[in-house]
């Protein structure tokens, strides 16, 4: 186990609807990235945050948003669900400046119908 | 533009034969390779790296090799076990602090026993 946490593990959404997708990071770890893995395909990087900033940032539209608090858990939040929304999303946490070796949680696989 | 692609999606192998994965990069900027291992229903898992400025690195039963002159980069799987069965993804990255991967999309290693 990685010690990231992500919740829920499965999501059903409805077009247009807002979804928020929750992430605990490894003790110690203070960089959390997020990323959007389509069936067959690799993972996608949305964002990254660093101390609640956020730290970088792929080619994903204004509604996909994000949040990082002071225990460095993290948030993703989606607005106006579109079918092609569904994805697992992904959250891997790191330490900012140290070596490229990140901890990927399980995922969140989101449905949007 | 960039772009991390892999040449075979899928390699069936025998177990105890050795496995190599192949994947091909664009970015001539990037200064670490990571190879991810993906079992089904989990996140990816780090398995290896490689800076930009070496050439071959060893791990337990496996080797990353990379090629800059064609920008190539290889995993070698010694005395591969069922247990290894799972999606390997190649990704890149710059360094300098900021760890934000360009993954690939995966080839699938299936090993028979």
């Amino acid at each position: 186990e990685t010690g990231v946490t992500q919740s829920p593990t499965h999501l059903i959404k409805t077009r247009g609807q807002q979804v928020t997708l929750r992430c605990s990071s490894q003790s110690g770890h203070n960089t959390v990235s997020w990323y959007q893995q389509a069936l067959g395909q690799g993972p996608q990087f949305i964002f990254q945050y660093y101390r609640e900033e956020e730290n970088g940032r792929g080619n994903f539209p204004p509604r996909f948003s994000g949040l990082q608090f002071p225990n460095y858990s993290s948030e993703l939040n989606v607005n106006a669900l579109e079918l092609d929304d569904s994805a697992l999303y992904l959250c891997a946490s790191s330490l900012k400046g140290a070596a490229t070796e990140a901890f990927f949680g399980q995922g969140t696989r989101l449905t949007v119908v | 533009g960039e772009s991390v692609g892999l040449h075979l999606p899928t390699l069936s192998v025998q177990e105890g034969d050795n496995s190599i994965i192949n994947c091909a990069y664009s970015n001539s900027a990037s200064d670490y390779f990571i190879w991810y291992k993906q079992e089904s229903g989990k996140g990816p898992q780090f398995i290896i790296d490689i800076r930009s400025n070496m050439d071959k690195r060893q791990g337990q039963r496996v080797t990353v090799l990379l090629n800059k002159t064609v920008k190539h980069l290889s995993l070698q799987i010694a005395a591969t076990q069922p247990g290894d069965s799972a999606v390997y993804f190649c990704a890149e990255t710059k360094g300098g602090g900021s760890y934000i991967p360009t993954f690939g999309r995966g080839t699938s290693l299936i090993v028979h026993p």
